[in-house]
């Protein structure tokens, strides 16, 4: 257990659905970020929020929002989604963004089936 | 563009083994270097981190990594692997004062007792 949880843990959703991933930290961090792991690929980093200010967002499309409401949760809304998106999704946050040298503390993932 | 890359994709060792698994990087400046595990069903977690000083760093486990700038490395070693060693391994890096953390595609270990 890390302080970082997700839920679902699994979900599978069609290419019309609309679907939101949650992320919760316990550990009164700062910073906040949204990761895909495909299989045979890196980990990918989507968005970074540092103090609920999304400051990265690596060429993500549109379909994937995501929206932090305070610095303890996380969501990732989904809509018309394609199979190619089917992956695990990681959340993980940081006391202070990653200039400081900060270790992440990873989440269990969602691991998410388009259909 | 940075990039991280790890040679090693699947590495199989038998117990008290040495292990070296192999860390490159490519960006020209100034960089922190991590290494993160994922025991299996478990969540990733640092196992160490290098960003000033010694470049031979101390992590979990009896694990240690070195830094050689002049061939952009950051290679894992530990001298006599265990059972419970047995998980995937990934290197990742950041430039300098910035948000983001570059992963590598990672390295599955299994130690067969």
């Amino acid at each position: 257990e890390t302080g970082v949880t997700q839920t679902p843990r699994h979900l599978v959703m069609g290419m019309t659905n609309k679907k939101s991933l949650k992320c919760e930290q316990h550990l009164g961090h700062n910073a906040m970020y949204w990761y895909k792991q495909s299989a045979k690929k890196p980990l990918e980093l989507m968005f970074v929020y540092n103090f609920k200010e999304q400051t990265e967002n690596n060429s993500v499309p549109s379909r994937f929002s995501p929206e932090c409401p305070n610095s303890s949760h996380l969501f990732l809304h989904l809509h018309t989604l394609q199979p190619e998106d089917s992956a695990l999704y990681l959340c993980a946050s940081s006391q202070e963004p990653l200039a400081g040298v900060e270790t992440q503390y990873f989440g269990p993932g969602t691991r998410l089936l388009v259909l | 563009a940075q990039s991280v890359s790890q040679h090693n994709h699947h590495v199989i060792l038998s117990e008290a083994a040495s292990l070296e698994l192999g860390c490159n990087y490519s960006y020209g400046g100034t960089v922190n270097l991590f290494w993160y595990v994922q025991y299996p069903g478990q969540h990733l977690q640092l196992l160490l981190k290098y960003f000033s000083g010694d470049p031979l760093v101390k992590g979990i486990k009896g694990f240690e990594a070195e830094f050689i700038k002049s061939k952009f490395s950051f290679n894992l070693r530990k001298p006599s692997v265990q059972w419970s060693d047995t998980a995937e391994y990934f290197c990742a890096v950041n430039a300098h004062n910035t948000d983001k953390l570059i992963f590598g595609t990672g390295t599955r270990l299994q130690v067969f007792p």
